[in-house]
């Protein structure tokens, strides 16, 4: 148990639809990092969020965006689906940017 | 492109015996070398290692960093059925942890 929570844990949606993940991070842990995990592979930076603010980000187009929030939760939007966005997304908590990160379940997204 | 390289890719052993899985990595934005073990879905820490050749233990798993090399390894000793599992490395590259793609370990009874 790692106190990250992450919803929904499944999710099916059609290509072109827009979607919401959500991750709730461990009490006064500021920084958030979104990754995505296709299958049989490792898991891929998105982006770093602390303090509220854009950390750093990985090479993920811009309809992939971002939020957090001062209670410790954050989101993960995608717009403009399509279908290789399928996979696994993780969101891992941190007290700082740089110390031991603690990921949450995962959302499990479909794109059919 | 920084790049995270695991090996073997897969790996079916008996219980009770070692495996060894290895890591290599690029030196650029270096400052750790952590490795994951995932069952289902979230990954769980097992051990960040910042300094060259100080194994780091926890039971029956050791981990050791060679930053002249640019590898780490795991170790798994006495293995059981429970240590099935991917076991991920990765690298905290400054603000990012570039990940390799993982070890699929599985361990017969």
């Amino acid at each position: 148990e790692t106190g990250v929570t992450q919803s929904p844990t499944h999710l099916i949606k059609t290509r072109g639809q827009q979607v919401t993940l959500r991750c709730s991070s461990q009490s006064g842990h500021n920084t958030v990092s979104w990754y995505q995990q296709a299958l049989g592979q490792g898991p891929q930076f998105i982006f770093q969020y602390y303090r509220e603010e854009e950390n750093g980000r990985g090479n993920f187009p811009p309809r992939f965006s971002g939020l957090q929030f001062p209670n410790y939760s954050s989101e993960l939007n995608v717009n403009a689906l399509e279908l290789d966005d399928s996979a696994l997304y993780l969101c891992a908590s941190s007290p700082t940017p740089n110390t031991e990160a603690f990921f949450g379940q995962g959302t499990r997204l479909t794109v059919v | 492109e920084d790049k995270v390289v695991q090996s073997p890719l897969s790996l079916v052993v008996h219980e009770g015996d070692t495996v060894t899985l290895n890591c290599s990595y690029e030196v650029t934005n270096f400052r750790s070398l952590l490795w994951y073990k995932q069952e289902k879905k979230a990954p769980t820490f097992l051990f960040m290692l910042t300094s060259s050749g100080i194994e780091k233990k926890s039971g029956r798993l050791s981990s050791i960093l060679d930053k002249k090399e640019l590898f780490s390894i795991l170790n798994i000793t006495a293995t059981q059925t429970g240590d099935s599992a991917v076991y991920l490395c990765a690298k905290d590259s400054n603000y990012q942890l570039i990940w390799g793609a993982g070890t699929k370990l599985i361990i017969k009874p």
